[in-house]
């Protein structure tokens, strides 16, 4: 079973760049036809998808952050990223990064879930 | 953006008492609905997928139904471990959008 592990700093500054890495075990991205996702828990704004990343490398991002955003895949296949720019406090969340499985007739669903680390932004 | 409200926002329940969980969507999602439990320090789990679909290993006292704009999560018998939150999520078009959730806590 696949499990994932988000890492990075836990405090960012204001108007910095954040930077996290989710480590895939138990399967890799590049032999799977699902996607890789992040996915954010603040208290502002509850549980916010934030973008995901194909095993091709074709990306889609949440209109409301991207400008911002930028998920990436390393060639290995075992890790993905997640980068932020001009980060803010708003940006203060919990961070997830999923598996979004692929079913029939365009059904999908986020099936694996690392348990999330805690980002601060502040100066 | 498609929006997910979730009512009630809390509710208090027993051991062994069933509970239902309403998921409203702003617009049709047909059956595009997926239902997570979510425990502090712990990574969110998958309960039911495409409305009604219950999700490898999770117990057979989760159920979902709806369709439309209109869903339920039910917990038939709740036990100790059930005591958390719950989110319903539409994946009928991106972005994916998730309900503000639902804290079930012990009575």
């Amino acid at each position: 079973q696949v499990q994932l592990q988000e890492s990075g700093p836990g405090l960012v500054r204001p108007s910095q760049t954040l930077s996290l890495t989710c480590t895939v075990s138990g399967g890799s991205i590049r032999r799977s036809a699902d996607f890789w996702t992040w996915i954010r828990h603040s208290a502002g704004k509850g549980l916010e998808w934030i973008g995901r990343i194909s095993t091709s490398g074709s990306t889609n991002y949440n209109p409301s952050l991207r400008s911002r955003v930028s998920v990436s895949v390393d060639t290995s296949g075992t890790q993905f990223f997640l980068e932020m720019t001009s980060v803010t406090a708003a940006d203060t969340a919990v961070y997830y990064c999923a598996r979004q499985k692929r079913g029939e007739q365009l059904y999908t669903w986020f099936d694996s879930w690392g348990q999330g680390t805690l980002v601060t932004v502040s100066s | 953006d498609i929006q997910m409200t979730q009512s009630p926002s809390s509710l208090s329940a027993s051991v062994g008492d069933s509970v239902t969980i309403t998921c409203r969507a702003s617009q049709s999602i047909s059956n595009y609905l997926n239902w997570y439990q979510e425990k502090p320090g712990k990574a969110p789990r998958l309960l039911i997928y495409a409305a009604s679909s219950l999700q490898s290993g999770v117990p057979s006292r989760f159920s979902g139904s709806g369709s439309g704009t209109d869903f339920t999560l039910t917990i038939s018998s709740l036990q100790p471990e059930d005591f958390s939150t719950y989110y319903c999520q539409q994946s009928f078009t991106t972005p994916w959008t998730f309900g503000l959730g639902t804290r079930v806590e012990i009575k």
